[in-house]
């Protein structure tokens, strides 16, 4: 089954925060988050592996509560360089589940 | 460091065709796992190849088939296409023990 995510889309204005979110119906052993701009190739972005351990990338951080099944992503101070589908991935080996995405629109 | 690069980007066929989607990995890495992208969804895992052998595969039908090559490239063959087969067709490259995915651009099929 594959993650669900919340919103489905977000608009921002340049400098606003956001918080997308996953959850799962199955255990999790770690999450994964990418991002693909409209034309291009999903990126990598950060994994999470169990413990609740918290990661970050440039302004970008996520979380990971394995107890709940569910992580977060935080973008703080949205840039304009920040829009596009933000899609979390859970693995089940050798397989990557992804949600059906959240699209990011930043305006100036 | 080179990334992944598939071929072609588009390309049009029509129903009942056959169609041969090609892969070449990031170097160094040995797995070569294939997605499907409707339009506004999230890749859907077709299979995964390592050392030439499938080593995975998702809820798509045998029409859907691939290789691995010794290099490491990777071909999609899709037979007796169907108008759902329409999608973008991503190939992620990956070093076997870690699941950090390097996608392609992908190759957009239209089937018509």
């Amino acid at each position: 089954q594959q993650p669900v995510q919340s919103p489905q889309a977000v608009i921002l204005r340049e400098g606003e925060d956001a918080v997308i979110n996953c959850s799962s119906s199955k255990a999790l052993y770690s999450v994964h988050w990418y991002r693909q701009k409209h034309g291009e190739a999903p990126v990598f972005l950060m994994i999470l592996l169990k413990g609740g351990e918290q990661k970050g990338h440039e302004k970008i951080s996520a979380s990971f509560n394995e107890k709940k099944q569910q992580s977060s992503l935080y973008l703080t101070a949205s840039q304009l360089s920040y829009s596009g589908t933000y899609f979390c991935g859970t693995e089940i080996t050798p397989d990557m589940r992804f949600g059906a995405g959240t699209r990011l629109t930043v305006k100036p | 460091e080179t990334g992944v690069t598939q071929s072609p980007t588009h390309l049009i066929k029509t129903r009942g065709q056959q169609v041969t989607l090609r892969c070449s990995s990031q170097s160094g890495h040995n797995t070569v796992s294939w997605y499907q992208q409707a339009l506004g969804q999230g890749p859907q895992f077709i299979f995964q190849y390592y050392r030439e052998e499938e080593n995975g595969r998702g809820n798509f039908p045998p029409r859907f088939s691939g290789l691995q090559f010794p290099n490491y490239s990777s071909e999609l063959n899709v037979n007796a296409l169907e108008l759902d087969d329409s999608a973008l067709y991503l190939c992620a490259s990956s070093l076997s023990g870690a699941n950090v995915l390097t996608f392609g651009a992908g190759s957009r099929l239209t089937v018509l």
